[in-house]
């Protein structure tokens, strides 16, 4: 069955960077498209960016671009997602989630479990 | 970055029928197709409806989609307990270039 695995929690101060990653298992990585998506307490979901693992091209939010880096390593199935210049507004839980399109359909079928990244000084 | 407008709250007892709106724009909802998305308190979301009114399997077909226009809705018929969860619409923007979810409706089973 597909299964995307996040990294564990991550503490971090602010202007520090945060490396996410996403293991994926029960399909082929390259074959679908990655999405990043946060979720601050309390708040709704908001979209990052997405990755192709085949290309390894990348779109972003434009709040994200210049922070925000989405990369991959096929050879271990994994998606990274890399936020720098971290501020307290950053603290949320970050999923991955697998993409399908198909003409104009855009959904994401299968998610991680998250990662909750805190940003406190 | 705009998002899709949706009721913070919804509520309904046992066996009834709700429904739950989103509301969107020409650049996503009115050219592109709406998901649903529930997320069970604690958990990831979950895929709940895709294309406007397809069901994933595995999910009851006591969950149903609509889209008219710029608008969608989410309908639960025959409401359980095990429905409470926060619901999610979503859809891609031409505009922004990406994707757009709304604020997400928490669903109380009175």
């Amino acid at each position: 069955q597909v299964q995307l695995v996040q990294s564990g929690a991550e503490v971090k101060k602010p202007g520090a960077s945060v490396k996410v990653s996403c293991k994926a298992s029960g399909y082929t990585f390259t074959s679908y498209d990655i999405n990043w998506v946060r979720q601050a307490s309390g708040q709704g979901l908001e979209w990052m960016g997405w990755m192709n693992p085949n290309s390894g091209n990348t779109g972003y939010a434009q709040k994200f671009q210049g922070r925000v880096t989405m990369t991959r390593n096929t050879s271990i199935s994994t998606a990274y997602m890399e936020l720098t210049s971290l501020r307290s507004e950053d603290t949320a839980v970050y999923y991955c989630a697998r993409v399908v399109t198909h003409k104009i359909a855009y959904y994401f079928d299968s998610w991680g479990q998250g990662t909750l990244v805190s940003v406190s000084s | 970055q705009s998002g899709l407008t949706q009721p913070p709250s919804a509520s309904g007892t046992p066996g009834q029928r709700v429904t739950m709106s989103c509301s969107g724009s020409g650049s996503n909802i009115g050219t592109n197709p709406v998901n649903w998305y529930q997320q069970l308190p604690g958990t990831a979301p979950k895929l709940l409806i895709y294309n406007n009114d397809q069901r994933p399997s595995g999910v009851p077909d006591r969950f149903s989609g609509s889209k008219s226009g710029t608008s969608a809705s989410l309908a639960i018929s025959g409401l359980q307990s095990e429905d409470e969860a926060d619901y999610s619409c979503a859809s891609w923007d031409d505009s922004l270039n990406g994707v757009v979810f709304g604020g997400g409706t928490k669903l109380t089973v009175l």
